[in-house]
């Protein structure tokens, strides 16, 4: 089953304009973790935040943590073209290294 | 550098034909494990294994099979394919289980006719 659940589905903007994205789960975690997919191709890691942390930054990404809303959010900033891919939350519930993904967000950035 | 890879990539079949998907990594990871992706469904695991000779179950391992002789490889079988198992598949890997980054590769569009 997913445990999480991502909003919004998909979202197009504009070069420059920030991307932010939301997940939501439903068990108690360890850590969350940021994933991008480009299209039809392998997922690449962008970022973990941890169950004491409430905000981490890599770049041009921040993400946020809720642990009392069972909520996560990503935010990319002066998005580009190639920023354009499917982003996906995920947790390890379990801590068995099961990766529990949330359906995803379509990013398109228009050039 | 370090990669996760798979072959075949790509690969078309016919219901029932043996087949097996190659997993390799070389970062001397413990932990490896095979997803399938599908519309609508998203990445479920199929298989994972903690370390050579240790595999268990993910949720939806029925139909598949998989072996650790060695602690880089991680191949998929499927034994008699259907047409219900046409899917992107992805083989990752991790330092340890549930240790934080696991590396994808780039994964295998099957299509089972």
């Amino acid at each position: 089953s997913q445990q999480g659940e991502e909003d919004p589905q998909a979202l197009s903007i504009q070069e420059g304009e920030n991307a932010t994205m939301n997940c939501s789960y439903k068990t108690s975690i360890n850590n969350l973790q940021w994933y991008r997919q480009n299209s039809g191709r392998g997922l690449v890691h962008l970022i973990l935040i941890r169950s004491n942390e409430r905000e981490k930054h890599s770049g041009r990404l921040r993400v946020t943590l809720d642990t009392s809303k069972k909520s996560s959010s990503l935010l990319i900033t002066a998005s580009r073209a190639a920023d354009t891919a499917s982003y996906f939350c995920a947790t390890d519930p379990s801590n068995t290294g099961k990766l529990i993904f949330g359906q995803g967000t379509t990013l398109q950035v228009k050039p | 550098e370090a990669q996760v890879t798979q072959n075949p990539r790509y690969l078309i079949t016919v219901t029932g034909k043996k087949l097996t998907v190659t997993c390799s990594q070389n970062m001397n990871h413990e932990y490896m494990s095979w997803y399938r992706q599908d519309p609508g469904l998203g990445l479920r695991q199929i298989y994972y294994s903690m370390n050579v000779e240790v595999t268990d179950k993910g949720d939806v391992p029925e139909g598949y099979k998989v072996s650790r002789k060695e602690k880089r490889n991680f191949p998929l079988i499927l034994e008699s394919p259907s047409p219900n198992q046409t899917s992107l598949y992805f083989c990752a890997s991790s330092r340890d289980r549930g240790v934080e980054t696991q590396y994808f590769g780039p994964g295998t569009r099957l299509l089972v006719l």
